[in-house]
């Protein structure tokens, strides 16, 4: 089955600094790479995600690369803010197959002011 | 939409009790999804559901646990007897097929088990 590594397992970064979060993935057949943010006691919610034909995405803030013949895919935060501080995960899935998602273990982003 | 619900937010309960979670998906969401959170393991997927169906139980630790959808918009999770180490929060997600591939999440339910 599909395995997740995500680096590193803690972050912290001054206001304003970028923060980036790395992920690899062992299933070849996996196309779809969200990341979701999770506050302290709250739901996990997505914030971006890229499908295996897209090599980039951008949200404002936030951007996600993928390189598949690599089986990484990364999360980029640019101009950090404190209310980024947060756990996010990045997962992997095969959406051909009821979108069934691998989470990675997790980075705990400390964004200090 | 009031998005995913889950009851009861938070559980407390002895060892070798019964325990069971409910979920409303969002109305129109024909996937459903059990997690499990803990510090140790993650969030881990347990089982999941498509039109009421369960599709891929693989990740239900044991038989002590059981999920049943008797309809497109109510699942419980049950967990009998319950053991200290099943502490955990249970989360709730949904998504509809052709609405994209988001999984919308519930505020989970916290379960401790003493």
């Amino acid at each position: 089955g599909e395995n997740v590594e995500q680096h590193p397992s803690t972050l912290s970064v001054q206001e304003g600094d970028s923060a980036v979060i790395k992920c690899t993935y062992s299933d070849s057949a996996s196309n779809y790479f969200p990341w979701y943010k999770q506050e302290l006691g709250k739901r996990p919610q997505l914030i971006i995600d890229i499908r295996s034909n897209v090599g980039e995405k951008k949200d404002q803030r936030i951007a996600v690369t993928l390189n598949k013949t690599a089986k990484h895919f990364s999360l980029h935060i640019t101009e950090t803010q404190p209310e980024d501080s947060a756990v996010y995960f990045c997962a992997a899935s095969n959406w051909e197959y009821g979108n069934k998602l691998v989470f990675g273990a997790g980075t705990i982003l400390r964004v200090k002011s | 939409d009031a998005g995913v619900i889950q009851s009861p937010r938070h559980e407390v309960t002895e060892m070798g009790q019964e325990v069971t979670l409910r979920c409303k998906p969002i109305s129109g969401h024909d996937y459903l999804f059990w997690y499990r959170q803990t510090m140790m393991r993650g969030l881990e997927l347990l089982i999941y559901f498509n039109n009421n169906v369960p599709i891929d139980d693989s990740g239900m630790p044991e038989d002590r646990f059981s999920a049943k959808m008797p309809n497109a918009s109510f699942s419980t999770l049950k967990i009998q007897p319950s053991e200290p180490r099943d502490s955990a929060v249970y989360f709730c997600a949904s998504r509809r097929t052709g609405g994209g591939y988001e999984q919308y999440f519930g505020p989970g339910t916290r379960l401790t088990v003493t």
